[in-house]
């Protein structure tokens, strides 16, 4: 059974630095893999989708990466600002099944 | 743009009440979706749709069913709500023909008292 683990949980950053979310799965035979944005109580926001056979996509100051083989994914967020404050989800897609195993999320506060 | 919407954003029922959710995407999706969302536990699915009439069971069916009578429309049905089922529920859709992202509603809170 896929298992999806992020970390840091939580993290707090001042307003223009760089930096790395993280996120690891246990079965490889994935189809895709993607990142959400959640803001609190709100829907799910899609970021970035990652095909199996793709090792990045780049989406203005986001840009994910994904190594299969290792189980792992990073988002990559760059000279942040207070208005990426949210809770990053990371979900993954097998092959074979439609629906989404999601990770617990990193809540991030971009401090002004 | 995909529009998902949910009937309610807010609901309080009481423990035995039978509980409708609705959910409606006007994206002609063949997928839907019902997750509950837990503090710490994260997005887990209930139960998925892939075509009219058709559903499978996610991770956590217990105490829940679905229909979708209608391509756009998939309802999650608590069939006698207990304290236990008190949380977030989204409804997601999205496209078959391909590595297509979901699109997710805003969101239900259901309180069950």
């Amino acid at each position: 059974k896929q298992e999806v683990t992020q970390i840091p949980a939580a993290l707090s950053v001042p307003e223009g630095e760089n930096l790395v979310l993280n996120c690891s799965f246990t079965d490889s035979a994935i189809y895709n893999l993607q990142w959400f944005r959640q803001d609190p109580g709100k829907g799910l926001t899609s970021l970035l989708l990652i095909q199996s056979s793709q090792r990045e996509q780049t989406s203005g100051r986001l840009n994910a990466s994904l190594d299969k083989s290792s189980g792992r994914s990073t988002l990559y967020i760059a000279a942040s600002q207070p208005g990426d404050s949210a809770t990053y989800l990371c979900a993954v897609e097998n092959t074979g099944r439609r629906a989404l195993t999601f990770g617990s999320g990193t809540r991030l506060q971009v401090q002004p | 743009d995909v529009k998902v919407t949910q009937s309610s954003r807010y609901l309080v029922k009481r423990t035995g009440e039978k509980v409708f959710l609705e959910c409606v995407q006007d994206m002609d999706h063949e997928n839907m979706f019902w997750y509950r969302q837990d503090p710490g536990l994260g997005l887990r699915l209930i139960y998925f749709s892939y075509d009219v009439k058709m559903k499978e069971k996610g991770d956590i069916p217990e105490g829940y069913s679905v229909s979708r009578e209608k391509k756009e429309r998939f309802s999650l049905i608590l069939e006698s709500a207990s304290t236990n089922q008190t949380s977030m529920y989204l409804c997601a859709s999205s496209f078959s023909g391909g590595p297509e992202t979901q699109y997710f509603g805003p969101g239900t809170r259901l309180l069950v008292l």
